[in-house]
């Protein structure tokens, strides 16, 4: 089994400001079967990234994902207000994990 | 534009079998280009994906919830439906129903609204 594990828990930062968001598996996920979803409260999570670095359709180009084998990076350029979130990774390579969630918060 | 509803009972007894649906509007449920699935998330905590089927009826389950999950499509009616046994309070949890773009219930892009579903006698 494939375990996820998520850094920061908690990034504080403030409109404008870069946000770089880790995940890191336990064991090499195959074919970079690696997805990014953002999740607001009340609502269903969103697909933002695929294949660990093709951006969902509508998703806008400040979202970008990188990595490969155990490392991967969600990076979002400069945030906008509509950006705080939840953010979770999921590898869908063998079975399927999610991490346990990087909350990005206004500073 | 693709929509997915769940519907089914919010409460359930310990012991007995949790059964939702999804029903699939907008779209086809037959589409060989995708997968159907249900994830998971108890309240304040995250998520875990619960299973997935194809419109074939090909079915991929979490290892470890396989013993107790079935999951079966109606392409007639365009829904799928979950069924998990034997619930106790640790099933209680916010179930999304979703398409999936890979088997395992990977890179879903579209969700339902999610139903939440409490495990109490």
């Amino acid at each position: 089994e494939i375990v996820l594990t998520q850094s920061p828990g908690t990034l504080s930062l403030s409109p404008g400001e870069r946000a770089t968001l880790s995940c890191r598996a336990s064991q090499s996920v195959s074919s970079s079967y690696l997805a990014w979803y953002q999740q607001k409260p009340g609502q269903a999570p969103r697909l933002l990234i695929y294949g660990a670095s093709s951006r969902a359709t509508g998703i806008p180009d400040r979202f970008s994902g990188s990595g490969s084998g155990t490392d991967f990076t969600l990076t979002i350029s400069r945030l906008e207000p509509e950006d705080f979130a939840v953010y979770y990774c999921q590898q869908y390579g063998s079975s399927s994990a999610f991490g346990q969630g990087t909350k990005v918060e206004i500073k | 534009q693709l929509q997915l509803q769940e519907s089914g009972p919010g409460l359930v007894k310990p012991s007995e079998t949790l059964s939702l649906t999804c029903t699939v509007s907008g779209g086809s449920i037959s589409s060989s280009s995708y997968y159907w699935g249900w994830i998971r998330q108890p309240p304040g905590k995250g998520l875990e994906w619960i299973g997935s089927i194809y419109y074939s009826g090909s079915t991929y389950y979490n290892p470890s919830l396989k013993s107790r999950v079935t999951i079966s499509v109606d392409t007639s009616k365009n829904q799928f439906s979950l069924k998990l046994s034997s619930v106790t309070a640790a099933d209680t949890a916010v179930y999304y129903c979703a398409r999936h773009l890979a088997r395992n219930g990977g890179a879903s892009d579209y969700w339902g609204q999610g139903t939440l579903v409490t495990v109490s006698s």
